[in-house]
């Protein structure tokens, strides 16, 4: 069925460092490509997204590349701060519906 | 304005009642999902409607069965609840299910059986 795997579980990060989070997914049919951050007790919350017509996305400090060949596709956080600190889920979009990875734990160490 | 809302926001219950979660979306949007967080974090989705139509049913337990009485609700019942049901349960509603589109959640319902 339909999969996605996400790596790192946890990741900790000096406050100004880089932290990259990677995904892979099974379904040749997927044709978007949402991140989530969830803070804890919060909802997630869409904080980028890509399309697979496209192979890279910026906002600011946030970047998302996304190989289709490979089906590959990963999120970067640049000069991450403390508030970055949350869990990262990556998702899917395929036959109807989302697949989400299994979440990063990213702690942001000041 | 609250997008997605859920109701409740916390549920604690014995084992083997019968409870209900309900959910609203006041952004006009054709799509809403039910998604089950556990313990471990893993957002699993669990049902789709798109206009008040059943389109997903994600091998859920018969116990499970949500009702949409119109495309701005989608409310989850709960038969015969069990220790394993107790997670955070999250509400999810895009334009349709086409693809593409942003999914805006809900605050999540917090179960807890004993």
């Amino acid at each position: 069925g339909e999969n996605v795997e996400q790596h790192p579980s946890t990741l900790s990060v000096q406050e100004g460092d880089s932290a990259v989070i990677k995904c892979t997914y099974s379904d040749s049919a997927s044709n978007y490509f949402p991140w989530y951050k969830q803070e804890l007790g919060k909802r997630p919350q869409l904080i980028i997204d890509i399309r697979s017509n496209v192979g890279e996305k910026k906002d600011q400090r946030i970047a998302v590349t996304l190989n289709k060949t490979a089906k590959h596709f990963s999120l970067h956080i640049t000069e991450t701060q403390p508030e970055d600190s949350a869990v990262y889920f990556c998702a899917a979009f395929g036959t109807y519906k989302y697949i989400f990875g299994t979440g990063t734990r990213l702690k942001v160490l000041a | 304005d609250t997008a997605v809302s859920q109701t409740p926001k916390y549920l604690v219950t014995q084992m083997g009642n019968d409870k209900s979660i309900k959910c609203e979306q006041n952004l006009g949007h054709d799509t809403m999902y039910w998604y089950k967080q556990d313990s471990k974090k893993f957002l699993k989705i669990m049902f789709s409607y798109n206009n008040k139509e059943l389109i997903i049913n994600e091998t859920v337990p018969n116990r499970f069965s949500p009702k949409s009485p119109d495309k701005a609700h989608l409310n989850l019942h709960i038969n015969s609840l069990e220790l394993g049901d107790s997670a955070v349960y999250f509400c999810a509603s895009s334009q349709d299910y086409g693809g593409s589109k942003t999914q805006y959640f809900g605050p999540g319902t917090r179960l807890l059986v004993l």
